[in-house]
């Protein structure tokens, strides 16, 4: 069964700092993993979407990698600003997506 | 182009009734797969349908039911509800050929309330 780890939980930054959220799975066996935005009381927004066959994929202020070997990814936000507040939430792809809890990011202006 | 749909938006119930959830897919796509979020926890899978089947299922009850309709859109429905039940229902729909590159595409969730 796949398990999604996300660290950490929450995480509060200045304006301007750089943001690092971290996704662990254990299951290398997958399609693919996204890192998904969601606004309180909303659906999911998709951020990026990196191929098993891939090693990271910009977006740009949003860079994100994959390490399949070792379960891990990264998604790293350059130049934080209040509206980068949000939950972010990573997720692999077999058939279904297993989500992490996710990483609740404040931007504090 | 519309994105997905879902409706409705808030839906209120009491322990022990029924409800259905309708989601209408991203133009083109033909597979539809729900999922439930409880507060603070991420979506949790409860099954896909396509060509009005369903394909796969997760880790629910019986009590959790769903259809597809010829036009790719779909229902979910929850039977004899708990109170653990309460939770955002999130629809996502996709083209199945495209399993490996496509993303799935989400709708706004519908907020459900179990009293």
């Amino acid at each position: 069964k796949q398990e999604v780890t996300q660290i950490p939980a929450a995480l509060s930054v200045p304006e301007g700092e750089n943001l690092v959220l971290n996704c662990s799975f254990t299951d290398s066996a997958i399609y693919n993993l996204q890192w998904f935005r969601q606004d309180p009381g909303k659906g999911l927004t998709s951020l990026l979407l990196i191929q098993s066959s891939q090693r990271e994929q910009t977006s740009g202020r949003l860079n994100a990698s994959l390490d399949k070997s070792s379960g891990r990814s990264t998604l790293y936000i350059a130049a934080s600003q209040p509206g980068d507040s949000a939950t972010y939430l990573c997720a692999v792809k077999d058939y279904k997506l297993s989500f992490g809890a996710g990483t609740t990011v404040t931007v504090r202006a | 182009d519309a994105g997905v749909t879902q409706s409705p938006t808030h839906l209120i119930k009491t322990r022990g009734q029924q409800v259905t959830l309708r989601c209408s897919p991203k133009s083109g796509h033909d597979t539809v797969s729900w999922y439930q979020q409880a507060l603070g926890q991420g979506p949790q899978f409860i099954f896909q349908y396509y060509e009005e089947e369903e394909r796969q299922r997760g880790n629910f009850p019986d009590r959790f039911s769903g259809h597809q309709f010829p036009n790719y859109s779909s229902e979910l429905n929850v039977n004899a509800l708990l109170l653990g039940d309460s939770a955002l229902y999130l629809c996502a729909s996709s083209w199945t050929d495209r399993a490996e590159t496509d993303t799935q595409y989400f709708g706004p969730g519908t907020r459900l309330t179990v009293l």
